[in-house]
């Protein structure tokens, strides 16, 4: 059963970034890659990007276009979003998420969430 | 980028009763690539239906997912009460993949 085990809680100053790991257990994420999902407190869902190490390739959402990087370790089967110029909006529960199923391009798995805080 | 819209925004029922959510996409999608998660508070998404129809290992048989085009429908047949939750559509078939706005299925 793979699982995705992210980094903990972090609270930042606006404009200044943030770095979120996520790790895989029992299983990989090389062929299907690993994608970053937030949630705004009370809001709905939101895809970030997302990386497939077996292709190299990364993809991600205009929105965040120039602020975010995706890289995955694939020895250390830890993948990363790091966000930068941080705002008060922000501030979300970010997910990473794969998958553990053949031929299933959407996420069957998830991590727990790591809670980002921007404030002054 | 391709729109999903979810009705309705909440659903209130009770125990027993049958739900019907509604998702309908901004252009049409292969209905191979149509998905829904539930998700109850604190907690991360779960799959349930991927490929607009089949169930993700665990999904209960009483969710079940149809549709085709840009109109899709989850249907739950019979409530109980770990389904009430929020429930999200989704496409992963055209980047960017895109969530509806979520229906929320209460206890009445």
């Amino acid at each position: 059963q793979m699982q995705l085990l992210q980094s903990g809680a972090e609270v930042k100053k606006p404009g200044s970034s943030v770095k979120v790991s996520c790790r895989t257990s029992g299983g990989t994420f090389r062929t299907y890659g690993i994608s970053w999902v937030r949630q705004a407190p009370g809001q709905g869902l939101e895809w970030m990007g997302g990386v497939i190490p077996m292709f190299g390739t990364k993809n991600y959402a205009q929105k965040f276009q120039g602020r975010i990087t995706i890289t995955a370790d694939d020895s250390a089967r830890t993948a990363y979003m790091e966000l930068t110029s941080l705002r008060s909006h922000d501030t979300a529960v970010y997910y990473c998420a794969t998958s553990s199923m053949t031929a299933v391009t959407t996420w069957t798995n998830w991590g727990q969430g790591t809670l980002v805080t921007v404030s002054s | 980028e391709i729109l999903l819209t979810q009705s309705p925004g909440t659903l209130a029922l009770s125990p027993g009763e049958r739900a019907t959510l509604s998702c309908r996409t901004s252009q049409t999608i292969s209905s191979s690539y149509l998905a829904w998660f539930q998700q109850k508070p604190g907690q991360a998404p779960r799959l349930l239906i991927y490929g607009a129809s089949r169930r993700a290992p665990g999904t209960p048989h009483r969710f079940s997912g149809s549709g085709s085009g840009t109109d899709f429908i989850l249907t739950i047949t019979r409530l109980e009460s770990e389904d009430f939750a929020m429930y999200y559509c989704q496409q992963y078939g055209r980047s960017p993949w895109t969530f509806g706005q979520g229906t929320k299925v209460e206890i009445q």
